[in-house]
């Protein structure tokens, strides 16, 4: 099971808001920067946010990330039925020495 | 633009060893990066496997490292990974992917995943 733990599934109605939340530990998310990945159905993941908020060049502003403490939450504003999709959070954990993906969040547009 | 692409048996037998090469266009492997090794079972969420530098520096994760071996041929710009006595369990989607420039650790660029399935 992994260390970073997020809700299962989220749901809105299109042009409403998301947020998923990330939940670690000070040997992970409280010590190390945050990434986000959309994985959407039958393909590889793909880099949303980086460094905790950065997003990669190509990637709209309706996706935003930051961090707080041992927690950190990935928002879609905005949001489209191009959206549904699967989202995992990841990060160093420097206790286990090991990058830690999250449990995964399917949201799924109304 | 930096591709990745996995290549490698789609089927395995109990026991044996998984061999996967990822084959990296539009970068230079010598030009840095940590290279990185991530599996999918069926349905479930993504598992690193472990990492290599350039330089041949690498990081497992610990819950497989009795396993595994990645290793990166910089002249045919190419990394490979290799999990011996594998089970049912290694049954995934294996994508290879680069670790992005930045100030943590997050990967930018993948591939678009091999298949593996462990049945005799």
């Amino acid at each position: 099971q992994s260390v970073l733990t997020q809700p299962p599934s989220v749901s809105a109605a299109p042009g409403q808001k998301v947020t998923i939340s990330c939940s670690g530990s000070s040997s992970n998310i409280g010590n190390n920067y945050v990434s986000w990945y959309q994985q959407l159905p039958g393909t590889a993941p793909k880099l949303l946010i980086y460094d905790n908020n950065k997003r990669p060049s190509g990637i709209p502003d309706r996706f935003s990330g930051s961090k707080s403490g041992t927690s950190a939450t990935l928002g879609i504003t905005g949001l489209q039925t191009g959206d549904e999709a699967d989202y995992y959070c990841g990060t160093w954990d420097s206790s286990l020495s090991a990058y830690v993906f999250g449990t995964g969040t399917r949201v799924t547009v109304l | 633009q930096v591709q990745l692409q996995e290549s490698g048996p789609g089927l395995v037998k109990p026991s044996e060893t998984l061999s996967l090469t990822c084959a990296v266009s539009g970068y230079s492997i010598s030009s840095g990066s940590y290279w990185g090794w991530i599996r999918q079972p069926p349905g479930k969420g993504l598992e690193w496997i472990g990492s290599i530098f350039h330089s041949g520096n690498t990081d497992y994760n610990p819950s497989l490292k009795s396993r595994v071996t990645v290793s990166v041929d910089t002249s045919k710009n190419q990394f490979s990974l290799r999990l011996t006595s594998v089970t049912a369990a290694d049954t995934a989607v294996y994508y290879c992917a680069r670790t992005g420039h930045g100030s943590g650790r997050f990967f930018d660029y993948w591939g678009q995943g091999t298949p593996v399935t462990v049945s005799s």
